[in-house]
């Protein structure tokens, strides 16, 4: 069974500056997805950024972008610029590759200091 | 489109009640499924369901019945309510092979 670990339950970071969130996974696959949900206080689940495996090159979204190591098994998520509405709880999650279930960390909660 | 609705979006129940979750989509998505978020634990399967007549177990499928009647609905049912499930549960929805699952707003369900 895949598992994702998010070792930093809490982070903070100064309005304007950049913050890094961690995410590693486990898996025997070759071929997966990996994602970030961010989870702001209305609940609602918003896809923030997606990496396919099998691309080399890292995803990035306007704000955000990733460092995606395949062989180290990580995939952390750089926000710049940080914006007061960037504050949130931040999901990592993993999917197979034909299947749809996904599996997610145990979230990092994003404090933005004015 | 309304996207994935979900009702009630809160409940208060007593141990041994029963009730259904519902869960819409106006997608045309064949894959739905049931998620429960716990504090500290992320957000994790109960259920999911590929397509109509067609539904199979996730992580944490105990106290939870599903049915796929149609395309777009997608019921939780709990026979028989417990303090541990307490919780905030969420639906989502894709397309197979998509890259996105869409989520519904979540109800957060209290068992006393």
């Amino acid at each position: 069974a895949q598992t994702v670990t998010q070792s930093q339950p809490e982070m903070s970071v100064q309005e304007a500056e950049t913050v890094t969130l961690s995410c590693t996974y486990d898996t025997s696959e070759s071929d997966y997805y990996l994602f970030w949900y961010k989870q702001p206080p209305s609940r609602q689940m918003i896809l923030v950024i997606r990496q396919e495996a099998y691309k080399q090159q890292n995803a990035t979204e306007n704000r955000f972008s990733v460092n995606f190591q395949k062989a180290a098994k990580s995939f952390s998520l750089k926000i710049s610029d940080s914006q007061l509405g960037d504050a949130a709880m931040y999901f990592c999650a993993y999917r197979n590759f034909g299947n749809e279930k996904l599996t997610f960390g145990t979230g990092t909660r994003l404090t933005i200091i004015p | 489109n309304a996207g994935v609705t979900q009702t009630p979006k809160f409940q208060v129940l007593k141990t041994g009640q029963s009730m259904t979750l519902q869960c819409a989509q106006d997608m045309n998505h064949e894959y739905m499924s049931w998620y429960r978020q716990d504090p500290g634990m992320g957000l994790r399967l109960i259920h999911y369901s590929v397509g109509a007549g067609i539904t199979d177990q996730g992580e944490v499928p105990n106290g939870y019945n599903v049915s796929r009647s149609t395309t777009e609905d997608f019921p939780l049912r709990l026979l028989s309510a417990a303090p541990s499930q307490t919780s905030v549960y969420f639906c989502a929805s894709s397309r197979p092979i998509s890259n996105e699952q869409f989520f519904g707003p979540g109800t957060r369900l209290t068992v006393l």
